[in-house]
């Protein structure tokens, strides 16, 4: 089975530019949690999706956002970055939004905002 | 609220003495744990999970972690040390009880010396 795949995996944007990053998850699973690590913060809780709708959502401002598809693809999006949105942005796929369903990780996206 | 703390920052072993990374964690209900590692520019990889039973989890690459309901821990073990080990290393908890999000601890460096 293919992994997740998260695109592009890097991208370099400025300040008040929007940016989307994608995920796809691993063939049959549904679930997709999106996950933020950055050295001051360490991984943080983004949101998570099952079957195209958001059952959490971590501490972050509006500007974050996200959606999934029928497909379960999944796009992630940041509207006017700011530089603390640096980061590595981690994709994760579980079959069902579960407990006990363990995660699989993306290798991610590194964005860096200028 | 739930938490996880991992209270070494870095942990240092000659290759091939055991090693241990310290995990606590807090939880209203009962606990999922997880480890996870992080190679060098890589997103993380599954080691293990505890769910219940044993309290003693056998993971991948020779890993395994205690869980102790007592002392609310869940340390990572392994009786002999590589190099190839060296990596960050993440302990990860989610409520039992709720469809809550997992919770990261900040990391621990471990650095393997030859």
């Amino acid at each position: 089975k293919a992994g997740v795949t998260q695109t592009p995996r890097y991208l370099i944007k400025t300040r008040g530019q929007q940016v989307t990053l994608s995920c796809s998850p691993i063939s049959g699973h549904r679930s997709v949690s999106w996950y933020q690590q950055t050295p001051g913060q360490g991984l943080q809780f983004l949101f998570e999706y099952f079957s195209e709708t958001q059952r959490n959502k971590g501490n972050f401002p509006g500007r974050f956002s996200g959606r999934q598809f029928s497909n379960s693809r999944s796009e992630m999006n940041v509207s006017t970055l700011e530089l603390g949105d640096s980061a590595l942005y981690l994709c994760a796929s579980s079959s069902t939004t579960g407990r006990q369903e363990t995660q699989y990780f993306g290798p991610g996206t590194r964005l860096l905002v200028l | 609220a739930q938490s996880v703390a991992q209270p070494e920052d870095q942990v240092n072993v000659a290759e091939g003495n055991p090693l241990t990374v310290k995990c606590t964690y807090s939880v209203s209900g009962n606990p999922y744990l997880f480890w996870y590692v992080q190679y060098p520019n890589r997103g993380l990889q599954f080691l293990l999970k505890y769910i219940t039973g044993d309290n003693l989890v056998k993971g991948s690459y020779g890993f395994e972690a205690e869980f102790n309901k007592s002392q609310t821990s869940f340390h990572l073990k392994k009786p002999s040390a590589l190099v190839s080990d060296s990596a960050l290393y993440f302990c990860a908890v989610r409520d039992i009880s709720s469809a809550s999000k997992i919770i990261f601890g900040s990391g621990t460096r471990l650095s393997i010396r030859p």
